[in-house]
């Protein structure tokens, strides 16, 4: 399994871009990127999966450099409801295997 | 878009008494279902995986006679846990691979909205 590390907090205020970079330096190649957020009691939420280059959709983009050693999440213009937990996985795809869960990063977004 | 159903969403019960919790599948058949606990704070940990038509397999350190699983049918996984105890409070969440290939393919799942577990 790839050694994950994110941040454990992160402040931002409203309207303000946020970038989460995740390290994953152990990577395999057959590895996909994929973040994840989850609000205070509830199941996390698929938010944004990549595998190289940039990725990105309605909520937010996901940029993965060359070497796929980190990637970074970035959610332009956050607003208080993106206070949330970001859980940065990386993970082989075939379907159906187990998530691996690290310790996520808690973005606080301030009025 | 897929949907997994987590019930209840939360459930106090007396030390002692046993507690089902039911993960369903809504619009997707699941051969594979994935329970997690998080305790406050903290992060989800796998706790075991249900296989549909056979025996769940557990992590290590988690009890399968006290967490049981069943998965019956293709739409259900249910997690009971036995004789519940203060220290079992926890969050419980389940997780299941949708079927469409796109998604699963890259094993994206979706996860049930969770049960609070409180025990007295």
């Amino acid at each position: 399994l790839a050694k994950i590390t994110q941040p454990i907090s992160m402040d931002s205020y409203e309207g303000q871009e946020v970038n989460i970079t995740c390290s994953h330096n152990n990577i395999a190649t057959n590895d996909y990127i994929t973040w994840y957020q989850q609000f205070p009691s509830q199941g996390p939420r698929f938010i944004i999966q990549g595998y190289k280059t940039k990725v990105t959709n309605e909520v937010a983009s996901l940029f993965i450099p060359a070497d796929r050693k980190s990637s970074t999440l970035s959610l332009p213009r956050v607003s208080l409801s993106d206070t949330a937990v970001y859980y940065c996985l990386v993970g082989e795809g075939n379907a159906g295997n187990m998530l691996t869960f690290g310790g996520g990063t808690r973005l606080m977004v301030k009025p | 878009g897929a949907v997994v159903s987590q019930h209840p969403s939360w459930v106090i019960c007396k030390s002692g008494t046993s507690v089902k919790i039911e993960c369903r599948s809504l619009d997707f058949q699941a051969t594979t279902m994935f329970w997690y606990r998080q305790f406050p704070k903290q992060s989800l940990m796998l706790m075991a995986t249900s296989n549909e038509g056979s025996k769940a397999t557990y992590e290590q350190g988690v009890e399968k006679d006290k967490f049981l699983i069943n998965h019956a049918s293709l739409t259900l996984s249910t997690l009971t846990v036995t004789s519940a105890h203060p220290e079992d409070s926890s969050f419980y969440i389940c997780s299941a691979p949708p079927a469409r290939d796109s998604l699963r393919a890259k094993n994206i799942q979706y996860f049930g909205a969770g049960t609070r577990l409180s025990v007295l």
